[in-house]
């Protein structure tokens, strides 16, 4: 059983747009919701994380946005750049602390055209 | 200073052969992770480390998977009888004490032909 659902599978947005990923998680037990970046051949590197205590975080162009009533937290992307072009995942971990393992959603690959 | 290491980069094996991959973590993190990604999906967790305590072994998908780890460094995660649904992405990550991000190594390729 999936536990975190992302979407869209893929998404093409063009130089300079919002690129916007989306997730859901059914466990209320979650409460720490990162957000991975990996590109072609390399291992995923952290982007940005949330805590649910917090509606919004913004780091730069990247934003996330959480909703704890919908469960879900999404990942925007503004004034895309072709450099963003990655696969993005997002991952949720349970309040058990640092130990518990994190949950990952399946990923999207974003290309940004010029 | 280095980030996490992993070799080798990729492996082709023929089905039914054993295969060993080794991940070194950054020096003085006391927790590793392995996980699995298949093509065009997610991570699937293995198993986790944390210094001397008993590892989480529960995502180990069949018990030809298993691995060790001695004290807070090298990993090896094997892999007996390999089968063609094994071939994947292998990635191992570690974390520092009371830190919450992990760091990814640039995985192992298995292939099994």
């Amino acid at each position: 059983q999936q536990q975190v659902k992302q979407s869209p599978q893929s998404l093409i947005v063009q130089k300079g747009g919002i690129s916007i990923i989306n997730c859901a998680y059914e466990n209320t037990a979650f409460d720490y919701f990162p957000w991975y970046q990996q590109f072609p051949g390399k291992g995923p590197a952290l982007l940005i994380a949330i805590r649910p205590d917090v509606s919004e975080k913004k780091e730069g162009r990247f934003t996330i946005s959480f909703n704890k009533s919908a469960k879900q937290f999404s990942l925007h992307i503004m004034d895309s750049q072709p450099g963003d072009s990655a696969t993005y995942f997002c991952a949720a971990r349970p309040n058990t602390g640092t130990a518990s393992k994190l949950t990952f959603g399946t990923g999207t690959r974003l290309q940004v055209t010029l | 200073g280095a980030g996490v290491s992993q070799s080798p980069s990729n492996k082709v094996t023929e089905k039914g052969k054993d295969v060993e991959l080794r991940c070194d973590p950054i020096s003085g993190h006391t927790a590793l992770y392995w996980y699995r990604q298949r093509l065009g999906q997610g991570l699937e967790f293995l198993i986790y480390f944390q210094g001397n305590s008993a590892p989480d072994k529960s995502g180990l998908p069949s018990d030809r998977f298993s691995a060790e780890r001695t004290g807070e460094s090298v990993s090896t995660l094997t892999i007996q009888r390999t089968q063609q649904e094994d071939s994947a992405v292998y990635l191992c990550a570690s974390r520092g004490t009371g830190a919450s991000e992990q760091y990814f190594g640039p995985g192992t390729r298995l292939t099994v032909t």
